[in-house]
């Protein structure tokens, strides 16, 4: 059973700070890994996607990846209100469809 | 660019009546997904087209569920009948096959089951 795992939160985190939300998957063949970011009401918005072990970086988002550890996480820095949302982790093999977490609540306080 | 676009954006129905969610690929996709979510138990996959054929239908809950890809730019999900259980919201995604392609969302289908 191929699984992805996430704290359902939620994360508060005050205005300016990071906030880190994190990633644990199953399935050791996976070789994408994308985050979902889900306003209340509306569909899930990509908004980073790695393949490779490290860091990427993409204005105030970076995703990590530790293949090893399977184990995947985003850092949102400088929190907005705006980035208040459920935030969606999903894998898959490459060509196979994307498996979803339940997704974290992040709730950014001003 | 169009997106993916889902009608109807609402849908609520009787239980035991048909229900017909319809899907709108974006143009030059081939893979297409059909996605339900309920805050139970997340986004789960009902089936997913490559090409107009469907290739995994492993997520569909029961036979009351059936879809259809008559062709790359139009897709529908049937639930016939319909119980309150099926109560969620039905996404339609769609993705350029082939590796690290990621999927992009239509705007969903609420579906109330009374």
């Amino acid at each position: 059973q191929k699984e992805v795992e996430q704290n359902s939160g939620p994360l508060s985190v005050p205005e300016g700070a990071i906030a880190s939300l994190n990633c644990t998957y199953s399935d050791r063949g996976s070789q994408s890994f994308f985050w979902y970011r889900q306003y209340s009401g509306k569909s899930p918005e990509l908004i980073m996607s790695i393949y490779s072990n490290g860091d990427k970086e993409d204005g105030r988002f970076t995703a990590q990846l530790n293949k090893a550890s399977q184990y995947v996480s985003l850092l949102i820095r400088d929190s907005q209100p705006s980035d208040s949302a459920t935030y969606l982790c999903a894998v898959n093999r490459g060509n196979t469809p994307l498996v979803f977490g339940k997704g974290t609540r992040l709730s950014v306080i001003a | 660019d169009a997106g993916v676009i889902q009608s109807p954006r609402h849908e609520v129905t009787e239980m035991g009546q048909e229900v017909t969610l319809r899907c709108k690929p974006i143009s030059g996709h081939n893979s297409l997904f059909w996605y339900r979510q309920t805050m139970m138990r997340g986004l789960e996959l009902l089936i997913y087209f490559n090409n107009n054929v469907p290739i995994d239908d492993s997520g569909m809950p029961e036979d009351r569920f059936s879809a259809k890809m008559p062709n790359a730019s139009f897709s529908t999900l049937k639930i016939q009948p319909s119980e309150p259980r099926d109560s969620a919201v039905y996404f339609c995604a769609s993705s350029y096959q082939g590796f690290h392609t990621e999927a992009f969302f239509g705007q969903g289908t609420r579906l109330t089951v009374v």
